[in-house]
């Protein structure tokens, strides 16, 4: 019954080395974001996804970059993780941009650690 | 976009009533209320959404006063698996892709035996 899946849901990756994240959704929905969450602080959204159009945050790292190359799967890249990304990191999706009417769908996470 | 300010940690105890406030004073006259929940390792989960008055599911309740710039989740006879972050949200429900949402800091209820 899960609607957004994130995998995996633990990734371990050295220092530079980069790492994939994925996440699906069998929702349709037209907006797909990810968001960095680190303890105890907030969600952070690094950027999202309305169709095929990509939009960053402007205070998000060049490191972190996604592809979405179909409406169900969305892909964050780290190019060169260091150990400041260390986080779980969510994938949210939602029918239309910055509405709540419809509320988000979170995935479950993948928490990150760099070793 | 309306900021919203929380307390950052609650306590109480199984079976008790739990009422958590979130302040919300330049809310727009669009704008609704949203609480989510947040598990340890797991993403936020939507518990209930309000524009006045007062809404009622089978998760929790939304108070919301005339003036609209407070809301408070109210949580019935809380279990120790309630232990969780509550987020509340305020935003339109207009799509537009320059409208974001905002998470705080939320608030973090530790229930205790």
């Amino acid at each position: 019954d899960a609607m957004v899946i994130q995998n995996p849901r633990y990734q371990v990756t050295q220092f530079g080395k980069p790492v994939t994240l994925s996440c699906s959704q069998t929702l349709n929905h037209n907006v797909m974001y990810w968001y960095q969450q680190k303890s105890s602080q907030a969600p952070k959204l690094l950027f999202h996804y309305y169709d095929k159009d990509f939009n960053n945050e402007a205070d998000t790292p060049d490191n972190f970059q996604s592809r979405r190359p179909n409406t169900s799967f969305c892909f964050l890249d780290i190019r060169s993780p260091g150990l400041g990304d260390a986080a779980m990191y969510l994938c949210a999706t939602s029918r239309e941009m910055g509405s709540l009417l419809y509320g988000y769908t979170f995935g479950s996470g993948t928490r990150l650690t760099v070793v | 976009l309306a900021k919203t300010t929380q307390p950052i940690s609650m306590d109480s105890y199984e079976g008790q009533e739990v009422n958590i406030t979130c302040s919300h004073n330049n809310i727009a006259t669009n704008d609704y209320i949203t609480w989510y929940q947040q598990f340890p390792s797991q993403g936020p989960r939507f518990i209930i959404q309000g524009y006045k008055t007062k809404v009622t599911n089978e998760v929790a309740s939304l108070f919301i006063p005339a003036d609209r710039k407070s809301s408070t989740l109210s949580l019935p006879r809380v279990s120790l698996s309630d232990t969780a972050v509550y987020y509340c949200l305020v935003g339109g429900l207009e799509a537009g892709n320059n409208r974001k949402l905002i998470w705080g800091l939320g608030t973090s209820l530790a229930v205790n035996p």
